[in-house]
């Protein structure tokens, strides 16, 4: 089974810090992606990664960043936390298969900034 | 713009078939129908996707209309472990990434 992992559960931090978010996927997949969702606003696209040390631009890039330099690893920074990135943050992954694009997903990070 | 139109919530007795329906009048020749789910608290889970062809798996049957202009999610005999909000995608198959919109909430009931 494919699995995606996130470094927390739950995180609490203040104004002002950098935060990295980790994400690790065991199944050799090119395409990994970060995401947050927040109540009525659904998923939203922040950045995805092709290759390593590829990265794109999602839907809602400001304020954070990312880093890809293993294929298996794909980290989101925070620069400088702000609350109004408090929120559920989603990592996923896929590989183009046969056609089929399936993403499977890490079980999420629910950030608070105090 | 919301490419797929689902009821806000459904109810469903335990035991019984759940159909959840989706619009997606606009689809396009080359775009497909994903559903996935998320279970409270947890990343979406996938389910099921069809071009055109009605597709079933273990988890679920997905029927798309001969038009294509809608599609109905079946889970033959819900359980309570069901309850979750369920998401209605269409994509393209080699896009990069997945519009999620706000989904049905079933609500499995013992």
């Amino acid at each position: 089974d494919v699995k995606v992992t996130q470094s927390s559960r739950y995180l609490v931090k203040r104004t002002g810090e950098k935060v990295f978010l980790e994400c690790v996927q065991d199944m050799d997949h090119e395409n990994m992606f970060w995401y947050r969702q927040d109540p009525g606003l659904g998923l939203r696209l922040i950045y995805f990664s092709y290759d390593v040390k590829m990265k794109e631009k999602g839907d809602i890039p400001e304020g954070y960043s990312v880093s890809r330099e293993k294929k298996e690893r794909f980290s989101l920074i925070l620069e400088s936390a702000s609350t109004n990135q408090t929120s559920m943050y989603l990592c996923a992954s896929s590989q183009l298969a046969g056609g089929t694009y399936e993403q499977y997903f890490g079980p999420g990070t629910r950030l608070t900034v105090t | 713009d919301a490419k797929t139109t689902q009821p806000t919530s459904m109810d469903c007795a335990e035991g019984r078939a759940a159909n959840l329906p989706c619009n997606h009048s606009t689809i396009s020749g080359n775009e497909y129908v994903y559903w996935y789910r998320q279970i409270h608290s947890q990343g979406p889970q996938y389910i099921i996707h069809g071009l055109k062809n009605n597709e079933t798996n273990e988890m679920a049957s997905l029927i798309i209309t001969e038009d294509r202009k809608s599609s109905t999610l079946i889970l033959p005999h819900a359980t309570l472990r069901d309850t979750a909000v369920y998401y209605c995608i269409v994509r393209e198959n080699y896009g990069q990434n997945f519009v999620f919109g706000p989904g049905t909430r079933l609500s499995v009931l013992p």
